[in-house]
């Protein structure tokens, strides 16, 4: 079975500019979560999307934001690129009712 | 304070040797808690779950304590392959949030021959 895929898979962008990084979860699955982890840290929450509602944010800016597709794949969008959002974006997702997250293997973004 | 905290690495040591991680969380009403392990540029993965009762996967056993709100990774036997970083994970149900994983800042293993 496939697991969490991820595009692209390395991404430069220029401040000021925006992202969007795509997830799919694996099959079965309708939970997807976004982690952005920066080098040197653990990753940190931003989004929980479950049956295509947001059910839950972590403390970004606005300018980060998410949606679910009706196939539970997923979108996290980045709006005006700062340097300070050069990082790892992990997806990840899990069954209905289950603690237990399956990482892709990311999106590495940097802003020059 | 932040509300998972792990042991400052790195933790350099020869094959063999039983290498014991520290990790304390802030939030009394966390409710799941799991060790994941990160390798260099890749993405994280469940290593295993930690109960109060503790639990035994070969050579790693982990350990929760609820009173103290303190887990426990240990590892006997180091092998090389068992470099990389370990993340401290913890789920703290938030009405607000959802279900999310809150990460330590991880403890990075080196063993060498």
């Amino acid at each position: 079975d496939a697991g969490v895929t991820q595009s692209p898979t390395h991404l430069i962008k220029t401040r000021g500019q925006h992202v969007t990084l795509r997830c799919s979860p694996i099959s079965g699955h309708k939970s997807v979560s976004w982690y952005q982890q920066v080098l040197g840290q653990g990753p940190q929450f931003i989004f929980q999307y479950y049956e295509k509602e947001e059910r839950g944010r972590g403390n970004f800016p606005d300018r980060f934001s998410a949606r679910q597709f009706p196939n539970y794949s997923s979108e996290l969008n980045v709006n005006a690129l700062l340097l300070g959002d050069s990082a790892l974006y992990l997806c990840a997702s899990s069954f209905q009712g289950s603690d237990t997250q399956y990482f892709g293997p990311g999106t590495r973004l940097t802003v020059l | 304070r932040k509300e998972v905290e792990q042991d400052p690495g790195p933790f350099n040591v020869p094959e063999g040797a039983t290498v014991a991680f520290n990790c304390t969380y802030s939030n009394s009403a966390s409710q799941s808690f799991f060790w994941y392990r990160q390798d260099c540029r890749k993405e994280p993965k469940l290593l295993m779950s930690v109960y109060s009762s503790g639990n035994e996967d070969g050579r790693f056993t982990a350990q929760l304590n609820r009173a103290s709100q303190y887990i426990s990774l240990l590892i006997r036997d180091s092998k090389l392959s068992d470099s990389a970083t370990y993340l401290c994970v913890v789920i703290t149900v938030r009405r607000e949030a959802g279900t999310a994983l809150i990460f330590g800042k991880g403890t990075t293993l080196s063993v060498s021959s």
